[in-house]
């Protein structure tokens, strides 16, 4: 099942902060968040793999909330270069033991100067 | 490191015409190739799921026939559209996974336009 992403849209002036959020109706056992800009692959941003697990890279920290279901991403102090489209992506398994991740639809941040 | 190449970045082709593409892990080895297509402005569904030495797994809905994956060693796979039709353009993007579960890593993606 597609994870749930909020809000739709979220535009920004520089410097400002921003959470996108990501929740699932199924358990999560794990959360990666990636960032795509338009025309390009998306990037791998994080991966969260426990609940209760929070983790930050530069100005850009996620949470995970097992119990809740649910995922944050936290920008701070927003710069030109986060715009892009954010996905969350949860892991299920599949036939054979593998694992696919199901994304969200995604999440448009427009970090305007 | 985690480095994945795909190729050829886009390509146009006719109607009718099949389409090859290949997607590969430069500097470490996959267990698991993930290939997806991206419509715009849309997310990224994924079709297939490619373990090293063994058939792909496909999502509902994708026809195995007309998409065809190869995964011949631990880092190559390849997505083979055959008589391409322009419902099929899109972006489609590879993705590669050390180990099934952890972080994919993707690949630049290929532009299809069928005309």
């Amino acid at each position: 099942q597609q994870p749930v992403q909020s809000p739709q849209a979220v535009i920004l002036r520089e410097g400002e902060d921003a959470v996108i959020n990501c929740s699932s109706s199924k358990a999560l056992y794990s959360v990666h968040w990636y960032r795509q800009k338009h025309g390009e692959a998306p990037v791998f941003l994080m991966i969260l793999l426990k609940g209760g697990e929070q983790k930050g890279h530069e100005k850009i920290s996620a949470s995970f909330n097992e119990k809740k279901q649910q995922s944050s991403l936290y920008l701070t102090a927003s710069q030109l270069s986060y715009s892009g489209t954010y996905f969350c992506g949860t892991a299920q398994s599949q036939q054979g033991g593998s694992e696919k991740l199901v994304f969200g639809k995604g999440t448009k941040l427009t970090v305007n100067p | 490191g985690a480095v994945v190449s795909q190729h050829p970045s886009w390509v146009i082709c006719k109607s009718g015409t099949s389409v090859k593409i290949e997607c590969r892990s430069l500097d470490f080895q996959a267990t698991t190739m993930f290939w997806y297509r991206q419509f715009p402005k849309q997310s990224l569904m994924l079709m297939a799921t490619s373990n090293e030495g063994s058939k792909a797994t496909y999502e509902q809905g994708v026809e195995k026939d007309k998409f065809l994956i190869n995964h011949a060693s631990l880092t190559l796979s390849t997505l083979t559209v055959t008589s391409a039709h322009p419902e099929d353009s899109s972006f489609y993007i590879c993705s590669a996974s050390r180990t099934s579960g952890l972080s994919q890593y993707f690949g630049p993606g290929t532009r299809l336009t069928v005309l």
